[in-house]
């Protein structure tokens, strides 16, 4: 299938290993943020989000930490698998929910097994 | 439940060619958007409906490209003629609705689109 990865910064870990992906966001008035993660050959998948009021937010395996002082956004995957091998992107929303999203540039993890 | 589905999934076409693109959205969903995703970049958003009007189309290439979602349900993107730079994946989105707290959007597989 085709990549989306191509020329995209890498990150590459071994399996069972954690995973921090960090991402950079442009407009200090964005309210909400969400990271998506996209395979080859598929549209981009919702995995969290958070919004700005806060700094932190746990999902399953997943974390994603929110510094607005610096406008700085991370995932973190904790053991990683084979299956989490993707490109990942962040987006950004806002200030209200009827702002569109943004998204930056994304990130190619690679699990190695 | 059924996710967004696209069609057609490839396409290949000369310069100013034209072509089109399908959408059904997750039944229910009353925003659509479509977007380009240029290889090695995030989506760009193009167009966005609530039901079957237009919200938003500024980044839409309005000399070449339409879109229409004319019942408020499916909706179509054309590109009239194509260029080079329009070599891209093509993404439908949908999302319950769009109100002033984030609504989840839920992407297609996208349309892969090469100009030659």
């Amino acid at each position: 299938g085709e990549s989306v990865g191509l020329h995209l910064p890498t990150l590459s870990v071994q399996e069972g290993d954690n995973s921090i992906i960090n991402c950079a966001y442009s407009n200090s008035a964005s309210d909400y943020f969400i990271w998506y993660k996209q395979e080859s050959g598929k549209g981009p998948q919702f995995i969290i989000d958070i919004r700005s009021n806060m700094d932190k937010r746990q999902g399953q395996r997943v974390t994603v930490l929110l510094n607005k002082t610096v406008k700085h956004l991370s995932l973190q995957i904790a053991a990683t698998q084979p299956g989490d091998s993707a490109v990942y992107f962040c987006a950004e929303s806002g200030p209200s929910g009827y702002s569109t999203l943004t998204f930056g540039k994304g990130t190619m993890l690679l699990v190695s097994p | 439940e059924a996710g967004v589905a696209q069609s057609p999934r490839y396409k290949i076409i000369e310069k100013r060619q034209s072509v089109a693109f399908w959408c059904n959205p997750i039944s229910g969903h009353a925003t659509l958007y479509w977007y380009q995703q240029i290889l090695g970049q995030g989506p760009k958003l193009l167009i966005q409906f609530q039901n079957n009007g237009v919200v938003d189309d500024s980044q839409l290439p309005k000399d070449r490209f339409s879109a229409e979602r004319l019942k408020g349900v499916d909706s179509t993107l054309k590109i009239q003629p194509a260029k080079l730079e329009d070599s891209a994946v093509y993404l439908c989105a949908s999302s319950l609705a769009w109100t002033q707290f984030y609504n989840e959007q839920f992407f297609g597989p996208g349309t892969r689109l090469t100009v030659l």
